[in-house]
Order: structure tokens, then C-alpha cells, then sequence
């Protein structure tokens, strides 16, 4: 069965610095992988997808990703934070007809 | 587009009661999903549906009943509330049952006392 893991359940950051969510995945072929965003009391935003295209990812509010098979991640990055990141991150696998979501990351920023 | 809207958006129910969370998506899409939010457990997928009449069960479908009898719609039925079923549900639709981006309702927070 697919899976992701995401270890890090609370990241803190200082605005202006660099962002990294960690995401690493198990799957038996080449997965379609995304990174989702939820702010509080709000749904969940698709911030990019890979899908077997480029590695490297781009995707809304600066946000992109890299596909490693080698090392079987999908790790999350912004260069610079912002207050309005402030959110709960989740990487999520598609397979077998189905997504299944890793734990999430529940970033803080400080300003 | 009103996209995927999920009534009602707080609820609370007394163990034993039953009641429907509404789901509706006006995008046309085939594949139509519900999950629960609990706290460090990301998403878990209930029940979902690739089309009208097909339904099948996810990670944790026990105390719950989906059906679809249109596109549009798929109701979540809590049959006899539990504490446990304490938490947050969002529903969520996909054009097709592949690899494509999904949609999510805005939730609804259930408390079961």
C-alpha cells in the first residue's frame, strides 16, 4: 500500500527564513504525490502536485518540491517565510484509487 | 462555482442520535470522498465514490453510511453517534478516480456528548 511519512508534527520558523517540511513516501511504483494546505478552520488547498513530469515543482505562494526517487522523498520548501504561512501542511500519496494523507506539519511562524 | 459545500458546518449530537452531513459539488466530477480530521492523525478516508450508484468503503467506514444517487451529491450518515465520531469532517470531490487535484468542502466540526 502507498504511504507517506512526515516526521516534525510542529516546526517553528522565524519570518524571512527558509522553510523545510520533510516528506518521504513508500510505493510500489512511480507515485503522484501533492502538498495540501489548511489554515485554521479552513479547507484544504492544494499548494502543488508531481505526477511524473519535472522533479522540481513549483507551486502557489512560493512554495515548490522535489522528487527524489533515490532517496524516496518529497520534501516541501519556500525560501523565505511569511506570517501567512502559518497553516497545517500535509503530503499525500494517490494510489489504488484512493489518497492517503501523511500526519501533517503544523508550521508557526515568529515574527 | 460554489465548488464542494458541506452543510452543516458545526454540529452536536447526543450518543445514540443519528443524523446526514450534506455534500454537494457543482464541477460535474465523478469520484466524490469523505473523510475525518483528528488531531495528529492527518486525513482518514470514511467511504467514497467514483459515480452515481457506486460507493465502497476507505480506512475506517464502520458507524457510517454513504450513498449517490446523483453526481452531485453525497450525503455521510452517522447512524447511532458515539464520542468516538467527535471530530471534523470534510468531503471531497475529484474529476475522475486518477491522479487529479481534489477539492475540499470547508468542513464540519461534530461533537458527540
Amino acid at each position: 500500500a502507498q504511504s507517506v511519512t512526515q516526521l516534525d508534527s510542529h516546526v517553528s520558523v522565524s519570518e524571512g527564513t527558509p522553510v523545510l517540511l520533510r516528506c518521504n513516501y513508500s510505493s510500489s511504483y512511480s507515485p503522484s504525490l501533492f502538498w495540501y494546505v489548511q489554515h485554521p478552520n479552513k479547507g484544504l488547498q492544494l499548494l502543488l502536485k508531481y505526477t511524473s513530469a519535472a522533479t522540481l515543482v513549483k507551486g502557489i505562494n512560493g512554495f515548490e518540491a522535489e522528487f527524489k526517487k533515490s532517496e524516496t522523498s518529497f520534501h516541501l520548501t519556500k525560501p523565505s517565510a511569511h506570517m501567512s504561512d502559518a497553516a497545517e501542511y500535509f503530503c499525500v500519496i494517490y494510489g489504488n484509487n484512493r489518497l492517503a494523507f501523511g500526519k501533517g506539519n503544523q508550521v508557526v511562524v515568529i515574527p | 462555482n460554489a465548488g464542494v459545500t458541506q452543510t452543516p458546518k458545526f454540529q452536536v449530537l447526543k450518543t445514540g442520535q443519528s443524523m446526514t452531513l450534506q455534500c454537494a459539488q457543482d464541477m460535474n466530477h465523478e469520484y466524490m470522498s469523505w473523510y475525518r480530521q483528528d488531531p495528529g492523525m492527518g486525513l482518514r478516508l470514511i467511504h467514497y465514490s467514483v459515480g452515481a450508484g457506486i460507493t465502497d468503503q476507505g480506512e475506517v467506514p464502520n458507524g457510517y453510511n454513504v450513498s449517490r444517487s446523483t453526481t452531485e451529491d453525497f450525503p455521510l450518515r452517522l447512524l447511532s453517534a458515539a464520542p468516538s465520531q467527535t471530530s471534523v469532517y470534510f468531503c471531497a470531490s475529484r474529476r475522475d478516480s486518477m491522479n487529479t487535484e481534489a477539492f475540499f468542502g470547508q468542513g464540519t466540526r461534530l461533537t458527540v456528548v
